[in-house]
């Protein structure tokens, strides 16, 4: 099974200011990758996904992840951050063998200060 | 389009009363999830199913049931309520495994 690891449960970051965050997971075969966002007492939305191609996925909410197969990573990021983006944010992998199942990390609460 | 629409919002039960989630679907999506998410620790799988009739475990099945008798429905029956199974509980569907759609939510406590 696959297991995804997002570092950083907490981001705090000021308006305007950009952001990373993390995500890796743990088998170099061949997957999909996701990113998704939820809002507080709102289900998950997908803010964005990687199944082939080129490795920089730009998404919603001006929000891009790169896929990097040597290092096993996903990296959210987004150059400028808004109050409306504080939220929690989920990474996920499916194996494509399988493709029945989707991992989640743990989460990252991404917080903007005014 | 209404999407994944799971029923109830929210829901306090007590220990060992029983309870079903419902979930259903109308994206005609074969595969169907259920979830439940409890803080710092993500979504944990509780039951998935490829298609009607066919249900299989996730990761943390113990105390849970589920059925699939049609396409569109996919409900979640607690037994014998725990307070560990106070969570959240997200129901998702998919056409191809590719991309997940998710309900909004069930909030249930056991006392």
């Amino acid at each position: 099974a696959q297991s995804v690891t997002q570092l950083d449960s907490q981001v705090p970051v000021f308006e305007e200011a950009p952001v990373e965050l993390r995500c890796n997971y743990s088998s170099s075969v061949s997957v999909y990758l996701f990113w998704y966002v939820q809002y507080p007492n709102q289900g998950l939305q997908l803010l964005l996904k990687y199944l082939s191609g080129s490795t920089l996925v730009k998404g919603i909410n001006g929000f891009e992840a790169e896929f990097n197969k040597s290092q096993t990573s996903f990296h959210l990021r987004k150059p400028s951050v808004h109050i409306s983006d504080t939220a929690e944010y989920f990474c996920a992998v499916s194996d494509t063998n399988t493709g029945n199942q989707f991992y989640f990390g743990t989460g990252t609460s991404l917080t903007v200060i005014p | 389009n209404a999407g994944v629409t799971q029923t109830p919002k929210f829901r306090i039960l007590k220990i060992g009363q029983s309870m079903t989630l419902q979930c259903a679907q109308d994206m005609n999506h074969n595969y169907m999830y259920w979830y439940r998410q409890d803080p710092g620790m993500g979504l944990k799988l509780i039951y998935y199913s490829v298609g009607a009739g066919i249900t299989d475990k996730g990761e943390v099945p113990n105390g849970y049931n589920v059925s699939r008798s049609t396409t569109e429905d996919f409900p979640l029956r607690l037994e014998l309520a725990a307070p560990s199974q106070t969570s959240v509980y997200f129901c998702a569907s998919s056409y191809s495994a590719v991309e997940l759609f998710f309900g909004e939510g069930s909030r249930l406590t056991v006392l």
